[in-house]
């Protein structure tokens, strides 16, 4: 079975470029989660979506960050623009619950704004 | 304070050892605990959930104290392949939101 799917796996931009960040969930998984891990902060919830809508965005760090999931298989992240303090790696996951079962995570997308 | 926290080492152990790794949260409301492990560049994944009585996975034991707030986990006669980084995580419910909290992580390196 094909697990969460990412893309790119790595991204490396200019300050101030466009970034979005891809990712497909697990077919059937009602809840999708983008989240942004740095080595000083640790693994950070950015947003969640359940069925498509958004439920907490409130990780979300400022307008420059967007989410959107236009159907349950496709969601985005989007950075406009991008700074050097947004280098981190985002992971997407998914679950069949929000918090009380397990979330399958992507591979990661690698990103690094200069 | 941090909703979870954890040492985050390294703990450097040899190989055959038993490691111990403690974990607080400070959401009392929480209900659900788990532990994740994440390998060096890769993904965070589930480990073991970690319930009230207590519970065993081969080598691995988790406990939950619920009175003092916090969770452990236990890893017996220690592997190369156990070295990684152990994410203690736990549910924060709030409102209409229901999330996974990660602590920083907890980074084991087994050696020869």
């Amino acid at each position: 079975d094909a697990g969460v799917i990412q893309s790119p796996r790595h991204e490396v931009t200019e300050m101030g470029q466009e970034v979005t960040l891809r990712c497909k969930p697990i077919s059937g998984h009602d809840y999708l989660f983008w989240y942004r891990q740095t080595m000083m902060r640790g693994l950070e919830l950015l947003i969640y979506f359940n069925n498509n809508v958004p439920i907490d965005d409130s990780g979300m760090p400022e307008d420059r960050f967007s989410a959107k999931m236009p159907n349950a298989s496709f969601s985005t992240l989007k950075i406009q623009p991008s700074e050097p303090r947004d280098s981190a790696v985002y992971f997407c996951a998914s679950a069949l619950t929000a918090g009380r079962r397990e979330q399958y995570f992507g591979p990661g997308t690698r990103l690094t704004v200069t | 304070r941090k909703e979870v926290e954890q040492d985050p080492g390294p703990f450097n152990v040899p190989e055959g050892a038993t490691v111990a790794f403690n974990c607080t949260y400070s959401n009392s409301a929480s209900q659900s605990f788990f532990w994740y492990r994440q390998d060096c560049r890769k993904e965070p994944k589930l480990l073991m959930s970690v319930y009230s009585s207590g519970n065993e996975d081969g080598r691995f034991t988790a406990q939950l104290n619920r009175a003092s707030q916090y969770i452990s986990l236990l890893i017996r006669d220690s592997k190369l392949s156990d070295s990684a980084t152990y994410l203690c995580v736990v549910n924060d419910r709030g409102g209409a939101t229901n999330k996974l909290i990660f602590g920083t992580g907890t980074l084991l390196a087994v050696q020869p």
